[in-house]
């Protein structure tokens, strides 16, 4: 069965700080990983997709890396501000069937000043 | 990228009654999907709305409970039928170019169901 686990559940943590978030799947065979973020009230807005070739990928101060190998991504959050709270959304999806990808309940962050 | 627009952006409602909600989209898109948020998750596939014929549903959901309309490539609507006070979520619509590409989603309309 396809799964996204993400860890921590929750984080709080002082404006600039940086922090990591994990996503881990079990999606298989694997096409893309994509983060999101959520504002509370809001969409999801994507940060990042990498597909199975890509290790790394940045978008100013969020960075996310992908290893295939082990099923693990990350994103990596730098001076982190007060409107970087929100919910941070892990989402994998599988090559070939449906389009229908597989979300991680998603890590929420909260950014104190 | 693509612009979308969900109304009402939310509402409260009786139990036994039904509500559309309608999604915009600003450019043809392929692939449009309506989503569930319930409080504390993450988001669940409700549906796949296709342009011209029936909406694809996932398991646990039903073209009775959530009816699904697509006239165009640019807009869709989804119906909650017979509210009762667990349908409360925010229901957000998704669309895709491809694949490979991401999904952008609405801003979501979050439902009340009293």
């Amino acid at each position: 069965k396809n799964q996204v686990e993400q860890s921590p559940q929750s984080l709080i943590i002082l404006e600039g700080k940086n922090c990591t978030l994990q996503c881990n799947y079990t999606v298989s065979p694997f096409s893309n990983l994509r983060w999101y973020k959520q504002d509370t009230g809001r969409g999801p807005v994507s940060l990042t997709i990498m597909t199975f070739s890509e290790n790394t990928k940045s978008n100013g101060r969020y960075t996310a890396t992908l290893d295939a190998d082990t099923k693990q991504s990350s994103l990596h959050i730098t001076a982190s501000q007060l409107s970087d709270s929100a919910s941070y959304i892990c989402v994998v999806s599988a090559i070939g069937g449906s389009y229908i990808p597989t979300f991680g309940r998603g890590t929420s962050l909260i950014v104190h000043p | 990228s693509a612009v979308i627009s969900q109304k009402p952006s939310r509402d409260i409602c009786q139990r036994g009654t039904s509500l559309t909600i309608q999604c915009q989209v600003d450019s043809q898109v392929t692939m449009m999907f309506w989503y569930r948020q319930q409080p504390g998750q993450s988001l669940t596939l409700i549906a796949t709305a296709n342009q011209g014929s029936e909406a694809t549903y996932e398991s646990g959901f039903v073209i009775d409970k959530f009816p699904i309309s697509r006239p165009n490539l640019t807009f869709s609507t989804l119906t909650v039928s017979n509210m009762s006070p667990e349908d409360s979520s925010i229901y957000l619509c998704s669309v895709g170019y491809s694949s490979t590409d991401t999904q952008y989603f609405g801003p979501g309309t979050r439902l009340t169901v009293l």
